[in-house]
């Protein structure tokens, strides 16, 4: 069965600061992965997604990840926040572009002035 | 394109209740996706359609849940007799066979 886990709950950052989040990942087949983001109140966003090829994935509003099969890893990371980077993150994985997602518990990034 | 849209936005109920959600995906997308999540949690699956056909269905969907699809174009989730244990944000997805997810903004079911 496949398994996610984001390795922080929250994580606070100084705006203009970079930031990684961390997820980990099980699963007995070949992967996809995703990051998703959730503002309050909101259904999720999709940040960028992994189906093959390069390992280093480049999302929308700055953000992008590496997947590293061998470390069973793929973190988001931000060279330099903003305020507005304040939301809820998930990491998710399936075993298909389209199959139904795993996700992770979420990290809270929280951006502080 | 108008995105996936859910309705309610909010739902209140009494404890006992049925209650009944609807999603319409974006038009062309052939996948839809229903999850659950509740409050501190990621969403997790609960089931999900190929045009009209229930394709899988999670251990979370109990008997008291009852998904359909009838035409292969918005779907609806039924929950009977509801608990407190059902309240938490419905979330509808829409896909194409070989797309990405697209998620709506959910439903907030809350059962006193």
């Amino acid at each position: 069965a496949q398994s996610v886990t984001q390795l922080d709950s929250q994580v606070p950052v100084f705006e203009e600061a970079p930031v990684e989040l961390r997820c980990n990942y099980s699963s007995s087949v070949s992967v996809y992965l995703f990051w998703y983001v959730q503002y309050p109140n909101q259904g999720l966003q999709l940040l960028l997604k992994y189906l093959s090829g390069s390992t280093l994935v480049k999302g929308i509003n700055g953000f992008e990840a590496e997947f590293n099969k061998s470390q069973t890893s793929f973190h988001l990371r931000k060279p330099s926040v903003h305020i507005s980077d304040t939301a809820e993150y998930f990491c998710a994985v399936s075993e298909g572009a389209n199959t139904p997602l795993v996700f992770g518990k979420g990290t809270r990034l929280s951006v502080i002035a | 394109d108008t995105g996936v849209s859910q309705d309610p936005r909010h739902k209140i109920t009494k404890r006992g209740q049925n209650v009944t959600f609807r999603c319409d995906p974006i038009s062309e997308h052939n996948r839809l996706y229903w999850y659950r999540q509740t409050l501190g949690q990621g969403p997790e699956f609960l089931t999900y359609f190929q045009n009209e056909a229930q394709l899988e269905k999670s251990r979370l969907l109990s008997d008291r849940f009852s998904a359909e699809r009838p035409k292969g174009s918005f779907s609806t989730l039924e929950i009977q007799r509801t608990e407190q244990g059902d309240s938490a944000m419905y979330l509808c997805a829409s896909s194409l066979v070989r797309g990405g997810y697209t998620f709506g903004s959910g439903t907030r079911l809350t059962v006193v």
